[in-house]
């Protein structure tokens, strides 16, 4: 079946650092990749999305490449502020499956000013 | 401005009681979804819909029923069969199961035991 395996957290850095957020993925068909992000006591929110291979989805400085060969969509972003702290998914759909999104276990990213 | 409304946000159940958690979308989407998220895991899908009148389970449906009546509204009850219920529960909706088009999430609904 489908699953998403991401960076265990939390990461803690401080301000204008650079960020990585590890997320690779198995699926059985052609998936579409998603970065959601969390804030403390809402629902989750996207910040980007690449529906197919070499695709880059960014949003807010926000980076993630699809690299079907390595399995991976990895989060990157150049200069990390304190309002970035929250908690990060990566999730992949897959429309050969159940119809659904698969989750990672999420990432807790903590930015110190 | 178009959204998902989850209430209410706080709920507290006690022993052997069913609550409802209300979701409603403005959106126009034909699926809807509900997860549970417990403390430092991800998501899990406990329902959805991808249309009116008709529901299937998701991972973890035990203890939870829901109804589509309305193409706006997924309410989600927690019954007393559901053992462990304290959890953070997220509603969300897409256009369409099919589609690879985002899931919108509301806020949450933290629901406690007494």
């Amino acid at each position: 079946g489908d699953s998403v395996t991401q960076m265990e957290g939390p990461v803690t850095l401080s301000e204008e650092a650079f960020l990585t957020i590890n997320c690779t993925y198995t699926a059985t068909g052609y998936p579409s990749l998603f970065w959601y992000v969390q804030y403390p006591g809402e629902g989750l929110q996207l910040l980007l999305k690449a529906t197919k291979a070499d695709d880059k989805g960014s949003n807010k400085g926000f980076e993630a490449t699809y690299r079907k060969e390595t399995t991976s969509f990895h989060l990157e972003k150049g200069s990390v502020q304190v309002s970035d702290s929250a908690v990060y998914f990566c999730a992949l759909f897959d429309s050969g499956s159940a119809r659904q999104l698969t989750f990672g276990s999420g990432t807790q990213l903590t930015v110190l000013p | 401005d178009g959204g998902i409304t989850q209430s209410p946000k706080y709920l507290f159940r006690k022993e052997g009681q069913n609550v409802t958690l209300s979701c409603e979308q403005n959106l126009n989407h034909d699926a809807m979804y509900w997860y549970r998220q417990d403390p430092g895991q991800g998501l899990r899908l406990i329902y959805y819909s991808q249309i009116v009148n008709d529901f299937q389970k998701g991972d973890i449906a035990e203890g939870y029923s829901v109804s589509r009546e309305k193409k706006e509204s997924f309410p989600l009850t927690v019954t007393s069969a559901q053992k462990n219920p304290t959890a953070f529960y997220l509603c969300a909706s897409s256009i369409s199961t099919e589609s690879n088009q985002p899931q919108h999430f509301g806020d949450g609904t933290r629901l406690s035991i007494l």
